[in-house]
């Protein structure tokens, strides 16, 4: 049981280059999320999803996409990378009756 | 006015103290309050997850949630070094896929 996994760990993009973070949750997880978090603060919701072809906008979702064709892939679509997309970028994941999030191990993005 | 207000420290104590971590919050329909342990290039990992107002414990960990005045605290007992990281509250309601707002997060270092 892997839990929530995360690809690539590190990447840096070249500003207006696009990209994947690709996240896989085991646990037959419904919910899934992705949020992204800054020097020093907490983490913002970008996107979420009640399940397979289900999703939706968090608090911060311009600049990203997101599809979610099977229960347990989430992968996050960056298009024309910007400075300000620079962030650490976590996928969660958890039960449709709430309960613990569980986090993957992130994503560090630069984009120069 | 932020939905979640926490102090990001830094919190600098020494081993042994009792540690106080506090949030307020504004939104009166969160019924899930959550603490976060963060470790430096880590994910989140869930410490203390509440339904509603009360007290919970385990182990050295305490959580208080007063939802008449808007507020949560995380109280560690005899901290130790190895308990230095960043401390984030979160809290949720049970629409809307269970969205989950953090706070910034606290810094704090336990001296030896």
């Amino acid at each position: 049981n892997a839990g929530v996994t995360q690809t690539p760990k590190f990447r840096i993009l070249k500003i207006g280059q696009s990209m994947t973070l690709q996240c896989t949750q085991d646990m037959n997880h419904n919910y899934m999320y992705w949020y992204r978090q800054d020097p020093g603060m907490g983490l913002k919701l970008i996107y979420y999803s009640v399940g397979a072809g289900i999703t939706d906008k968090g608090e911060v979702p311009n600049g990203y996409n997101v599809s979610r064709s099977t229960t347990e892939d989430f992968p996050l679509r960056l298009e024309l990378a910007a400075p300000s997309q620079t962030s650490v970028y976590f996928c969660a994941s958890r039960t449709s009756q709430g309960g613990e999030q569980f986090f993957g191990p992130g994503t560090r993005l630069t984009v120069l | 006015q932020k939905e979640v207000e926490q102090d990001p420290g830094p919190l600098s104590v020494p081993e042994g103290a009792i540690v106080s971590l506090n949030c307020t919050y504004s939104n009166s329909a969160f019924q899930y309050f959550m603490w976060y342990r963060q470790y430096s290039r880590k994910g989140p990992e869930l410490l203390m997850y509440t339904y509603s107002s009360g007290n919970k414990e385990d182990g050295r960990f305490t959580a208080q949630v007063d939802k008449s005045s808007k507020y949560i605290s995380l109280f560690i007992r005899d901290s130790q070094p190895s308990d230095s990281a960043t401390y984030l509250c979160a809290m949720s309601g049970n629409t809307g896929g269970f969205k989950t707002i953090f706070g910034a997060g606290t810094r704090l270092f336990v001296k030896a």
